[in-house]
């Protein structure tokens, strides 16, 4: 069955300061791969999507980038953090048919 | 218009009530659709598919009406761990993409 990796768990980042966060997907090959992020008591925003490597399509305008390196690794990043970035950031995947996608853990992004 | 909507709710509702939730959807080619559950801080987690013909599971049952674009899902006889965010999911293939309703809170009271 798949797996998704997302890591840290947590993280709390000063205003100006650069982000990386790494999503790895276990037990499939080629898979579409998302990030979502989640302000505190919202909905979940889809950020990025991925279909293949190198294929990166972007939902919204904003401070994040993501990057596809690997056939299974989906990168979240920033340049210069801001306050707005604060959030639940989720990587997901489908994880086929009725089953629909798998998340991974998530990570609690606070910018200070 | 939201690709995906959703009642926020809060539903409070007592032990043992029934309670529904619908969510609607703006794409009629939109193909598969699913309710999840999210408990706070948590990622959320598959709770049912939701099929053309209905789907139960338990005290759970999700319905579909694409004529209306809409699906259902109801909880008979409530718990007090049934407390949580509930999400509709959309996938639309053709856009490789799946929407997320913004949840509905529920809280069971005892």
């Amino acid at each position: 069955s798949q797996t998704i990796h997302q890591w840290p768990a947590t993280l709390v980042q000063p205003v100006g300061s650069p982000l990386s966060l790494e999503c790895t997907v276990e037990g499939t090959s080629n898979p579409n791969l998302y990030w979502y992020r989640q302000a505190a008591g919202r909905g979940l925003q889809l950020l990025f999507y991925s279909v293949g490597i190198g294929q990166i399509s972007s939902e919204v305008p904003q401070n994040l980038s993501a990057s596809r390196p690997q056939d299974r690794q989906f990168i979240l990043s920033s340049k210069k953090l801001l306050l707005s970035d604060s959030g639940f950031y989720l990587c997901a995947s489908p994880a086929g048919g009725r089953y629909g996608y798998t998340f991974g853990s998530g990570t609690r992004l606070t910018v200070v | 218009r939201k690709e995906v909507e959703q009642d926020p709710g809060p539903f409070n509702v007592p032990e043992g009530a029934t309670v529904a939730f619908n969510c609607t959807y703006s794409n009629s080619a939109s193909q598969s659709f699913f309710w999840y559950r999210q408990d706070c801080r948590k990622e959320p987690k598959l709770l049912m598919s939701v099929y053309s013909s209905g789907n139960e599971d338990g005290r759970f049952t999700a319905q579909l009406n694409r004529a209306s674009q809409y699906i259902s899902l109801l909880i008979r006889d409530s718990k007090l761990s049934d407390s949580a965010t509930y999400l509709c999911v959309v996938n639309t293939p053709s856009a490789s993409k799946i929407i997320f309703g913004s949840g509905t809170r529920l809280s069971i009271r005892p």
